[in-house]
């Protein structure tokens, strides 16, 4: 079975620009959650899916993020426009409905705002 | 909002030695996790606790979950190379489980 995929790896952008992460979670999984590690601190929340509805998006740093999962499959976390502090670890995590705490977590996009 | 204090910040051991982290809190939690980063990867659980008092092993990792709930430990015996990496303790959200507020982490060396 596969794990959960996040695509890019890495992506180094400037400051302004706008970058586009992807998560494919384990098949099956209706929980999908985004978290971020920013350099030298804890990994936090972003937000929470079940399906394709937004559970719970109070993680969210301000409006220029955005994420969907259309389809109640994949979730895309856009950020338009990136600034500097944006920097950081986004890990995506999915878990089964009836064990929602044990989440597996994707490798993680490693953004470096310019 | 909620945090977790965990310690050691980092740890520098020979292989072969024991090693203890600990997590604490000022607030009372049903659920604590311990999860392990490797390099270049995402966390993985290692072990999950549900009650207080609660003793866990995985392997050579042992966890607990304190008495008061507000505290947590996990030892890993005989260390070897393959320990090195990053260890979160987390606790599950109250109303969504898999909210988690993960403490700041533990760097672990492991000198061959």
């Amino acid at each position: 079975e596969a794990g959960v995929t996040q695509f890019p790896s890495h992506s180094v952008i400037e400051k302004g620009q706008t970058v586009t992460l992807r998560c494919d979670p384990i098949s099956g999984h209706d929980n999908l959650y985004w978290y971020r590690r920013v350099m030298g601190k804890e990994i936090k929340f972003l937000l929470h899916f079940v399906k394709e509805s937004k559970q719970d998006e109070s993680g969210m740093p301000n409006n220029r993020f955005l994420a969907e999962r259309t389809g109640g499959t994949y979730s895309t976390l856009k950020v338009q426009p990136a600034e500097l502090e944006d920097s950081g670890v986004y890990f995506c995590a999915s878990s089964h409905l009836q064990s929602n705490e044990k989440l597996f977590f994707g490798s993680g996009t490693q953004l470096s705002v310019l | 909002g909620q945090q977790l204090n965990q310690s050691p910040q980092s740890m520098f051991i020979q292989e072969g030695e024991d090693v203890s982290m600990n997590c604490t809190s000022s607030s009372i939690f049903n659920t604590w996790l311990w999860y392990k980063q490797d390099p270049g990867e995402g966390p993985v659980l290692l072990i999950a606790l549900y009650k207080a008092g609660e003793l866990t092993s995985n392997g050579r990792l042992t966890a607990q979950f304190g008495i008061t709930r507000k505290d947590s430990f996990l030892n890993i015996s005989a260390s070897i190379p393959s320990d090195v990496g990053i260890y979160f303790c987390a606790r599950a959200g109250i109303t969504s489980y898999g909210k988690l507020t993960f403490g700041q982490g533990t760097i672990l060396t492991v000198h061959p």
